[in-house]
Formats: structure tokens, sequence, C-alpha cells
């Protein structure tokens, strides 16, 4: 079965220092994988999205991930972290295809905290 | 915001009441999610339903009654829930075609409390 684990239940990093949230994948086949953030009181925002192609994907408010496919990661990134970057941050991979629609099985959330 | 919305925000309810969980998607989707978010918990899918016909059900207790009237509309009707039941629930929508790997889209939830 496709997983996603989010080994950091929280990330503190200092504003304008670069931040990484961390991600792994277990899947079979080709792993098509997802970075969501949360903000309090709100649904996911979609941030990135893996299919093929470049390593590296970027994404909405300057974030980007890179996909490493021999450590099987999908690190979250971003070079200057914002206190308002300060969320809920989820990893997720596509799960198996039934009648052509799909599945997102999510991580369990790292909690970002940005301090001035 | 996304283009999908949910009421109501926050819902009270008794162990005995009935009430329902509404999503609008307004961006031409064809398939709709419900999610339950736990705290401390991974979001667990609950049902999928593509083109209106439901195509998974997370073995989810029958207290659930999902129902999806068309692409644009889904409902969580609720009854006899138990207090380990509050939690944020969430829905989200997805256009699905064969071969496209398309991102979800999510309303901002009803936190739903069970007394």
């Amino acid at each position: 079965a496709q997983s996603v684990a989010q080994p950091e239940d929280q990330v503190n990093v200092a504003e304008g220092n670069p931040l990484t949230v961390k991600c792994t994948y277990s899947v079979s086949g080709n792993p098509y994988l997802f970075w969501y953030v949360q903000y309090p009181n709100r649904g996911l925002q979609f941030l990135l999205k893996y299919i093929t192609g470049d390593n590296l994907v970027k994404g909405s408010y300057g974030f980007e991930a890179e996909f490493n496919k021999s450590q099987t990661s999908f690190h979250l990134k971003k070079p200057s972290a914002l206190v308002s970057d300060s969320a809920l941050y989820f990893c997720a991979v596509r799960d198996m295809v039934v009648d052509s629609s799909y599945k997102l099985i999510f991580g369990s959330g790292t909690r970002l905290l940005v301090r001035p | 915001e996304t283009g999908v919305t949910q009421t109501p925000r926050h819902l009270v309810m008794g162990m005995t009441n009935k009430k329902s969980l509404k999503c609008e998607q307004h961006l031409g989707h064809n398939a709709m999610y419900w999610y339950k978010q736990s705290a401390k918990k991974p979001l667990e899918l609950m049902f999928v339903y593509n083109f209106k016909e439901q195509t998974e059900n997370n073995s989810v207790p029958s207290r659930f009654s999902p129902e999806c009237p068309n692409s644009s509309h889904l409902f969580l009707h609720l009854h006899t829930l138990q207090p380990e039941d509050s939690a944020l629930y969430l829905c989200a929508s997805s256009q699905v075609m064969s071969g496209s790997y398309n991102e979800q889209f999510f309303g901002p939830g009803t936190r739903l409390t069970v007394l």
C-alpha cells in the first residue's frame, strides 16, 4: 500500500532562515506526490506536486520540493522563511486509481513555527 | 479562499440529533470527497464520489450517510453520533480524467462537536 511519513511533528525556524519539512514515501510504481498547507481554521491549500520530470518542483508562496528517488523522499523547502509561513504542512501520495478516480494518502502533518 | 464552500462552519449537536453538512464546489469538477480530521491523527478519507457515483466508502460507520445529488453538491447526513465523532470535516473536489493527476481543492471545513 502507498504511504507517506512525516518524521517531525514540529519544525522551528527563525524568520529569514531556510526551512525544510521532511517527507518520505513508500509506493509501488511511480510516485505522485503532493504538498498541502493548512492555516488555522482553514481547509488545506495545494502548494505543489511531483508527477514526472525535474526533481525540483516549484510551487506557491515561494515553496519548492525536491524529489529524491534513491532516498524515497520529497522534502519541502523554502530559501527564506516568513512568520506567515507558520502553519500545518501535509505531504500526500496518490493511491491506486479506482474507476478513474484516485484518493490521496496523507502524512500526519508537520507544524512549522517561524519565529520573528 | 478556494472555490469549495462548506456550511455550516461550526456545528454543535447532541447524540440524538440529526443534522447535515453541505459542500458546494464552483470549479466544474467531477469528483468530490469527504475527509475527517481529528486532533493528532492523519486525515481520514471517508467517501469519494466520481461523476455522482460513490466509488469509495472507507469503512465509515452507517451513522454517516453521504449524498451527492449532482457533481457540484455533496452532503453528509449525520445521526446518532458519538462524542468521538467530534472533528473537522473537510470536503474536497478535483477534476478527474483518465491519465490526469490533478490536485484536490479543499473547503474550509465544518468544525463538529458532539455532546
